[in-house]
């Protein structure tokens, strides 16, 4: 099975910054990733699929990029409201792994 | 903007069976596929599973022979039962929309806690 692993696992900034979180698989890919925000108690958001397309109505200071092994989501000129833990889904095989998460906290 | 909610017990006894029913609201079950992820307490995300209306399944090996996941299209409802449940299974069971295998789940429920203990 293809493993993610998602670094790094705690991340603190500033409103304004940009910060970029990875998601590594163990083997190469196509593209089949997706980017989710989940907030305490809430149930998760999909931002992005196809590991760049951004959902709509998601702001457009977050995209992603990537290819192979490796991809990014980064956020550009944080707000307040982005403090959350973010994960990235490993797409259209099986199973369908989830990254251990990135929690996100806003200085 | 569809919406899902789940529904079943809160608390089942270890060695016990699992039941959870999502309930969509509206007609679109045959065209999407349905799925359940689960968050064990101050932990990630886990894949559970999906189905697709046609009753074509795609389930987490880590569960084993345990899951069956259903559809019942004509009550706009999917359902989720994890039998022989141990007090690992305690989680909250997100259910979830999957537009297709390669875009993620983008409408979701708001989730039901369901805590293993006898």
């Amino acid at each position: 099975d293809i493993q993610l692993t998602q670094s790094p696992s705690f991340l603190s900034a500033s409103v304004g910054d940009r910060v970029t979180i990875t998601c590594r698989a163990s083997q190469a890919i196509r593209g089949f990733l997706a980017w989710y925000q989940q907030k305490p108690g809430r149930a998760p958001k999909l931002l992005i699929s196809a590991a760049s397309t951004l959902q709509s109505g998601v702001p457009s200071r977050f995209s992603g990029s990537g290819f192979g092994t490796e991809f990014t989501l980064t956020i550009s000129g944080l707000q307040p409201e982005d403090s959350a833990t973010y994960y990235c889904q490993l797409l259209n095989t099986s199973p369908l792994p989830f990254g251990g998460g990135t929690k996100l906290e806003i200085k | 903007q569809v919406q899902l909610q789940e529904s079943g017990p809160a608390l089942v006894k270890p060695s016990e069976t699992l039941s959870l029913t999502c309930t969509v609201s509206d007609d679109s079950m045959k065209t999407y596929y349905w799925g359940w992820i689960r968050q064990a307490p101050g932990k990630g995300l886990e894949w559970i599973g999906y189905v697709y209306y046609s009753g074509s399944t795609n389930y987490n090996p880590s569960l084993g022979g345990r899951l069956t996941i259903s559809v019942a299209t004509s009550m706009q409802q999917f359902s989720l039962r994890l039998t022989s449940v141990t007090a690992a299974d305690t989680a909250v069971y997100y259910c979830a929309r999957l537009v297709g295998p390669t875009t993620g789940f983008d409408s979701w429920g708001q989730g039901a806690l369901v805590t293993v203990s006898s």
